[in-house]
């Protein structure tokens, strides 16, 4: 059973771009979480998707950012214009059951850079 | 505000010996705590939990101290062994109204154990 992939796992972009990042959860696993991990900090919850649906997207950024995660395909993170304080690694982590914690299984990471 | 502290950035310690790994939190809210292992350019690995209504969680060389009343956790590894080499992130939850709830992280403590 493969684990949580995120692709791609390094992504560059200019000041302006588009970025897209995607995670596909573990087989079986409906639910999805982005966390973004800035330089010298944690990692900060951004959203919680179930498939087709935002749960919670307090730690979201209002303008810019926005993700879905559809009924078929992986879940995408998108953040349009990219500015140089954008630059992160971002995870996704999914989870098979609504209210889990050590259930939540953490993808490898993209690292977004700004130049 | 940073609701969930760990205060040293980094920790060394000698093969065979007690590594202490501390966090302590600032939202009376959180009920549940948990420790991830991080390597470098991979995901934190869920390493041990602990619920609020106990206050000591033990699992192989990993044994996680809750103390409620002064808002502080420790992740205490013994033995130490060189592979324990890795950023340990404490994190923290607290159940939301329906019923699920997202992680708040610390920023992290870098342990190095040295043979």
């Amino acid at each position: 059973n493969a684990g949580v992939m995120q692709n791609p796992r390094h992504l560059v972009r200019r000041r302006g771009q588009e970025a897209r990042l995607r995670c596909s959860p573990m087989k079986g696993h409906s639910h999805v979480y982005w966390y973004r991990q800035l330089p010298e900090e944690g990692l900060k919850f951004m959203v919680y998707l179930q498939k087709e649906n935002i749960i919670d997207e307090s730690g979201m950024p209002k303008e810019r950012f926005s993700a879905e995660f559809p009924k078929e395909g992986p879940s995408i993170l998108r953040i349009q214009q990219v500015v140089r304080g954008d630059s992160a690694a971002y995870f996704c982590a999914s989870s098979p059951i609504r209210d889990s914690y050590n259930e939540q299984f953490f993808g490898p990471g993209t690292r977004l850079t700004v130049l | 505000d940073q609701q969930v502290k760990q205060n040293s950035p980094s920790l060394s310690v000698q093969e065979g010996r007690i590594s202490i790994l501390n966090c302590d939190y600032t939202n009376s809210m959180f009920d549940y705590f948990l420790w991830y292992k991080k390597y470098p350019a991979e995901g934190p690995t869920f390493l041990i939990s602990i619920s609020s209504i106990k206050d000591k969680n033990e699992d192989g060389r990993f044994t996680v101290f809750l103390n409620k009343s002064a808002k502080h956790l420790s992740l205490h590894i013994v033995p130490s062994q060189p592979g324990d080499s890795a950023v340990y992130f404490c994190a923290a939850s607290a159940h939301r109204n329906s019923g699920y709830s997202t992680l708040t992280f610390g920023k992290g403590t870098m342990l190095l154990v040295s043979p």
